[in-house]
Order: C-alpha cells, then structure tokens, then sequence
C-alpha cells in the first residue's frame, strides 16, 4: 500500500449535494491527519484536522477509521466555492520518530450549478 | 498578518542557469519546508529544516540545494537548472511536533 493513497477523481456534484472522499494511509504509527484544499494553482490551506475521535466544522465532517487506516472526509450542501482540490495528508516517520508530512495527490471536486 | 512570503512569483530561466528561490516567513516558526507540485504527482518534499543550521533531504533532493541562514529564511538553490525541473514551488513552515504547516503562495518556475 502506498503511503497515502486517494481517487484522483473528479468528483462532479451538483449544488447542494453530499459528497464523501476517502483517504488510506500505510503507516499505522500515524495517530493524527488532515486534510488540506487547494485552489488552482493556490497554495495548500488547512481545512480540517482529523483525531481519533473525528471531527465535525460546519458542512465538513472527517472522520477516522485506524483499523482499516482510511480517513474520510464529507461535505453536506455543496456550495460552487467548495470546488477545489482535496489533499489527505498523513505524518511521516523515521526511526528516530516523527519528520514530517506526507501529502496525497489529492482529489479534485466540481460543484455545479 | 503573520506570513510565509516567496519571490519571486514567477520565473522563467534557461538550462544550466542558477536559480535561487526565497522564503520568508514572520510566524517565529521553527520547521521550514521546500516541496514542488507537478501535474498527477502532488506535492513532493525536497528539503526541510528543524532549526538554523540544521538541513535534512527530502524525497526529491537531487538538483537542489539548501540555505537556513536565519529562523525567518529558508532558500532553495538549483545550482544547474533544467527543464524537468520545471514546476509550482512551494515553501512551508510549522511549530514542533504533528501539527499542520502553512504555505506561501508558490514560486512558478519554468526553465527552457
């Protein structure tokens, strides 16, 4: 299993749709995630940390599966500004513990109207 | 604002030239980052830096070169330039520990 794994897509939705995205992960040490959006040819911005426990802002809900090691990420009442492209990024770790983070290719969305 | 700023934005350069790109960054982060992006491969890591001094090689480090003169500064030198280096650039930083890391807009880097 690659390190982070996730459906390129697109995923095309009309307005006001659900859409889920799963993320799976190879690293079991990995204890907490997040997923990023990206705006075309913009800079990656946090837009959820995702815990044990999930975790719910708003629209957005991620959640944790550790024994199947994938991460979700879903999205009620799509907006045309929830377009862009969804980045699941897991810790990376050495023998010497924790280095950094490792990003997924991403998956893309389209809201239309 | 507390940021992470790089210039330049745009670059267009020719095979074998010396490209420097900076980043700088007013959070007081410890953890600066260099990836690139390229079409269908995301977000690939080539260096990244814990503290001043201290430089460690990412994925992709072959072709580049690495500066932590300052906490604030972190460069990214590509001391002969060619064309598969053509890319988004994107430098990052963080505080200690799993936690998230913040991006600067991105360095367009075309090399001929």
């Amino acid at each position: 299993r690659k390190e982070v794994e996730q459906d390129p897509g697109p995923f095309n939705v009309p307005e006001g749709a659900t859409v889920a995205f799963n993320c799976t992960y190879s690293n079991s040490a990995s204890q907490s995630f997040f997923w990023y959006r990206q705006d075309c040819r913009k800079e990656p911005k946090l837009l959820m940390s995702v815990y044990s426990s999930g975790n719910e802002d708003g629209r957005f809900t991620a959640q944790l599966n550790r024994a199947s090691q994938y991460i979700s990420l879903l999205i009620r009442d799509s907006k045309l500004s929830d377009s862009a492209t969804y980045l699941c990024v897991v810790p990376s770790w050495s023998n010497s513990g924790y280095s950094t983070l490792t990003f997924g290719k991403g998956t893309m969305l389209l809201v239309s109207p | 604002d507390a940021d992470v700023t790089q210039t330049p934005r745009n670059r267009i350069t020719k095979t074998g030239k010396r490209i420097m790109l900076e980043c700088s960054q007013t959070k007081g982060h410890d953890r600066m980052y260099w990836y690139r992006q390229d079409p269908g491969l995301g977000l690939r890591l080539i260096y990244y830096s814990f503290d001043v001094k201290d430089i460690n090689k990412g994925e992709i480090s072959d072709g580049y070169s690495v500066s932590r003169q300052a906490q604030a500064k972190f460069s990214l030198s590509l001391e002969s330039a060619i064309p598969n280096q053509t890319a988004l650039y994107f430098c990052a930083t963080s505080v200690q520990g799993v936690t998230e890391q913040f991006f600067g807009p991105g360095t367009r880097l075309t090399v001929l």
